[in-house]
């Protein structure tokens, strides 16, 4: 059964830089498919932020890509989120997932993150 | 950057009655790069469908789709209350994805 599941802090100040990680059991990175970070903001819809694959190769939001960055360790079974220079409109809940040809299939529980003082 | 409108914003149904959720889309999507999710409060989106019709592990014969090109229509008949969620539909194009702003069913 695969499992991803996000960890890292959930109150972040402003402009300093967020940085999240999913682990992932049941499956190993390294053997392929697609590794996504999605965002959404209270009570609003779904934002998708970037596409890694096992590869390293990266595809962003072009509305973020200035600030974000993904990476991939093969080793811990992980891939990372770091999104610099946040402000409030950053505050969500994060989820990371599994995608494929033919949708996402797995998700995180996510992560809900406050960009705050 | 393709854009994807959904409509309505709110849908307030009986069970046993059918819904029709709308989503446009600002260029041609391919029908099996359009996907359908459901979310409920608290939840992680659950993959549906997508518009070549195949549905994810365990999603009902009561969820079916309809549309191409640039309309895409998701279907869900015989509505139980367990329906009740927001609605996404999602595209990938180029190894890029967008969203739907989502639509929200109620079950009265």
């Amino acid at each position: 059964q695969v499992q991803l599941q996000e960890s890292g802090p959930g109150l972040v100040k402003p402009s300093e830089t967020l940085s999240l990680s999913c682990g992932v059991s049941g499956y190993s990175i390294s053997s392929g498919y697609y590794w996504v970070w999605i965002r959404q903001p209270p009570g609003k819809g779904l934002d998708w932020i970037g596409t890694i694959f096992r590869s390293g190769t990266t595809y962003y939001n072009s509305s973020l890509k200035s600030r974000v960055r993904m990476s991939v360790d093969t080793s811990r079974n992980t891939f990372s989120l770091s999104l610099e220079s946040v402000t409030a409109a950053d505050t969500a809940v994060y989820f990371c997932a599994r995608a494929q040809v033919g949708g996402i299939h797995y998700w995180g529980p996510g992560i809900r993150v406050t960009v705050s003082s | 950057e393709i854009v994807l409108t959904q409509s309505p914003g709110t849908l307030s149904l009986s069970p046993g009655e059918r819904a029709t959720l709308l989503c446009r889309a600002s260029e041609t999507v391919s029908v099996s790069n359009l996907i359908w999710y459901q979310q409920k409060p608290g939840q992680a989106p659950r993959l549906l469908i997508n518009g070549a019709s195949t549905r994810a592990t365990g999603i009902p014969d009561r969820f079916g789709v309809s549309g191409s090109g640039t309309d895409f229509t998701l279907i869900i008949s015989r509505l139980e209350p367990e329906d009740s969620a927001v609605y996404y539909c999602q595209q990938y194009d180029s190894s890029t994805y967008t969203f739907g702003q989502g639509t929200k069913l109620e079950i009265k």
